[in-house]
């Protein structure tokens, strides 16, 4: 059965240090999505790809993050200059043409000191 | 505003009863519901979801979940609980007005199945 796929499945790393979560969605899904989890709170969306372009980004995507495509098969996060608080697990997602089904990958989780 | 609601923090269950676990949801349009299951320390596993037509959905795991527009509820259920469901589980929901389909979470329900 075809799965989300995330690299690392943890990253420790410096603040103030840039780090790059990869994902490998579904090899036929065409949207693509970052969540992240802090810990003991709610899931909450970051951002929504489609057509290699953002086409929706939550108040937490800000000018700190960004995503690419950087070939037909990777979807990648960037964090630019850490902070304490981007300590997190860090989920992908991908879904068919419509949208009717998330499928998550195991998550990164980030720990930034 | 979109939001999803999940009543209860905790659910205590014994094994071999039934189950039930809570979700309220607020859109403007139409929903597309969604239940996903976390257990310690991995990703989020999609259980089962409401697009359209029949209000009872069936899952993984012998999980189902009743879709009632009325009530602006999605509850998931299971007829007898294992043990191995002991687990956090997330409703999401999505607005069908969005075009851009994130899905909103609830804040999660772990669930203890007690032998």
């Amino acid at each position: 059965e075809p799965e989300v796929t995330q690299t690392p499945s943890h990253q420790v790393t410096q603040m103030g240090q840039e780090v790059i979560l990869r994902c490998v969605p579904i090899s036929n899904h065409l949207y693509f999505y970052w969540y992240r989890q802090i810990l003991g709170q709610k899931v909450e969306f970051l951002v929504s790809f489609y057509n290699n372009e953002i086409s929706e980004k939550s108040e937490i995507f800000d000018d700190q993050f960004s995503v690419e495509r950087p070939d037909g098969s990777n979807f990648t996060l960037k964090i630019r200059s850490t902070k304490l608080e981007d300590s997190a697990m860090y989920f992908c997602a991908s879904s068919d043409y419509d949208g009717t089904g998330q499928f998550f990958g195991p998550g990164t989780r980030l720990t930034v000191l | 505003a979109q939001s999803v609601a999940q009543p209860e923090d905790q659910v205590n269950v014994a094994e071999g009863n039934p189950l039930t676990v809570k979700c309220t949801y607020s859109v403007s349009g139409n929903p597309y519901l969604f239940w996903y299951v976390q257990y310690p320390n991995r990703g989020l596993q999609f259980l089962l979801k409401y697009i359209t037509g029949d209000n009872l959905v069936k899952g993984s795991y012998g999980f189902e979940a009743e879709f009632n527009k009325s009530q602006t509820s999605f509850h998931l259920k299971k007829p007898s609980a294992l043990v191995s469901d002991s687990a956090l589980y997330f409703c999401a929901v999505r607005d069908n007005l969005d075009s851009n389909y994130q899905l909103i979470w609830g804040a999660g329900t772990k669930l203890i199945i007690k032998p």
